[in-house]
């Protein structure tokens, strides 16, 4: 079992502040990252999938960028809006298992 | 079209019945998945077929049993429910190996009185 642990729990920004989190993962036997974001009552969508150390990935507003060898993950949010209020998860592992860390809620205040 | 549907949305049932979730993905994914949503949130991995096989069982009591009768379909069958099993499960699909990212069903809400 792999421990992935997320920080903050939750964040409460304002409507156009940027924010960043992060996600922490045992560096040893790396094999794949994911992020994903969960708004309530949906389901998980998948953003980001990183392998390699020193990625970067973005997607619009929101970026990642992955340490394999300290074992995080920094995922950025530029310009934060309302929309943007989710819960942010994070996995690790490889092949068919992967182990979720709790999320941060992120809240974005108009 | 939805990816990945289960049904149902919600499940209300009594201690000691027999219940099943079915899922469904129209994806042409190649493996399939139940996670289970727990008490402080974490996603934690049940079950894992691919192409019909079972490939991951993680720890489950026996009283739940996955059945895939095809590739695009992954079932999971509780039998004997406890008020423990409540919880919120999903079913998610991935291209063969998950390191591809899942692509997750919206969730049935198990709630066992």
């Amino acid at each position: 079992i792999l421990n992935v642990e997320q920080s903050p729990q939750s964040l409460h920004v304002q409507e156009g502040d940027s924010t960043n989190f992060t996600c922490s993962f045992p560096s040893s036997n790396f094999y794949a990252l994911h992020w994903y974001r969960w708004e309530t009552a949906k389901s998980p969508e998948a953003l980001f999938v990183m392998t390699l150390n020193g990625d970067e990935k973005k997607k619009g507003r929101i970026s990642a960028t992955l340490n394999t060898k300290e074992g995080y993950s920094y995922l950025y949010i530029k310009g934060s809006q309302p929309e943007d209020s989710a819960t942010y998860l994070c996995a690790s592992g490889g092949f068919n298992k992967f182990y979720f860390g709790s999320g941060t809620k992120l809240n974005v205040k108009p | 079209d939805t990816a990945v549907s289960q049904t149902p949305k919600y499940l209300v049932t009594q201690m000691g019945n027999d219940k099943s979730i079915k899922c469904e993905q129209n994806l042409g994914h190649d493996t399939m998945y139940w996670y289970k949503q727990d008490s402080k949130k974490f996603l934690k991995i049940m079950f894992s077929y691919n192409n019909k096989e079972l490939i991951i069982n993680e720890t489950v009591p026996n009283r739940f049993s996955p059945k895939s009768p095809d590739k695009a379909h992954l079932n999971l069958h509780i039998n004997s429910l406890e008020l423990g099993d409540s919880a919120v499960y999903f079913c998610a699909s991935s291209q063969d190996r998950a390191d591809y990212g899942y692509t997750f069903g919206s969730g049935t809400r198990l709630t066992v009185v």
